[in-house]
């Protein structure tokens, strides 16, 4: 079966420490993965997407990088943590069935 | 690029009742527009979605309608219960990509 899998689960994190969040899907090749942030009390904003090893698109400028090492491994990272960083990221990606499935987010607090 | 904008961003009805949510997008020719449910401090689920080539859709209690003239859709919850309490996300995807722009969200609370 297809899975994605997404961690850590939980993360607080002082201002200006760097920053990697790992998302790897199962059961599936060359999926297409993106990276969405969700500020409190806020909505969906795609932040990187991926339609290969090798290949992000960034859609909006920030303090923020992704990479994708190997297939089914996307990674979110930033050299140095912002206080607005803060919020809750989800990895996604397109599975059989249209529409995304999400990973289970991790909840990244700046201090 | 495509913009989303949802309303209302909180809505409150007594169970039994029905929810309408409303979602309208600039970009003429997306062509896929799903909706999901996030329940509080969980990932978004999809619980409905819709292409261009449909005007209804329909899943129990719950049917999506497109007006691609005017460029709005809409879901719509039927004799709602305490537990379709969470934030709905209405989404869109240009044409020809994978890519998913999202809406505000709505907060629906459903009263016993």
């Amino acid at each position: 079966s297809q899975t994605i899998h997404q961690w850590p689960a939980t993360l607080v994190q002082p201002v200006g420490s760097p920053l990697s969040l790992e998302c790897t899907v199962e059961g599936t090749s060359n999926p297409n993965l993106y990276w969405y942030r969700q500020a409190a009390g806020r909505g969906l904003q795609l932040l990187f997407y991926s339609v290969g090893i090798g290949q992000i698109s960034s859609e909006v400028p920030q303090n923020l990088s992704a990479s994708r090492p190997q297939d089914r491994q996307f990674i979110l990272s930033s050299k140095k943590l912002l206080l607005s960083d803060s919020g809750f990221y989800l990895c996604a990606w397109i599975g059989q069935q249209y529409g995304y499935t999400f990973g289970s987010g991790t909840r990244l607090t700046v201090v | 690029g495509e913009n989303v904008e949802q309303h209302p961003s909180t809505l409150s009805v007594q169970e039994g009742d029905s929810a309408v949510i409303k979602c309208t997008y600039s970009d003429s020719a997306s062509n896929y527009f799903p909706w999901y449910k996030q329940e509080l401090g969980k990932r978004p689920q999809l619980i409905i979605d819709i292409r261009s080539n449909v005007g209804e859709k329909k899943d129990q209690r719950i049917a999506v309608t497109l007006n691609k003239t005017a460029k709005h859709f809409s879901l719509h919850i039927t004799e709602t219960q305490p537990e379709d309490s969470a934030v709905y996300f209405c989404a869109a995807s240009p044409y020809n990509t994978d890519k998913l722009i999202f809406g505000t969200g709505t907060r629906l609370q459903v009263f016993p």
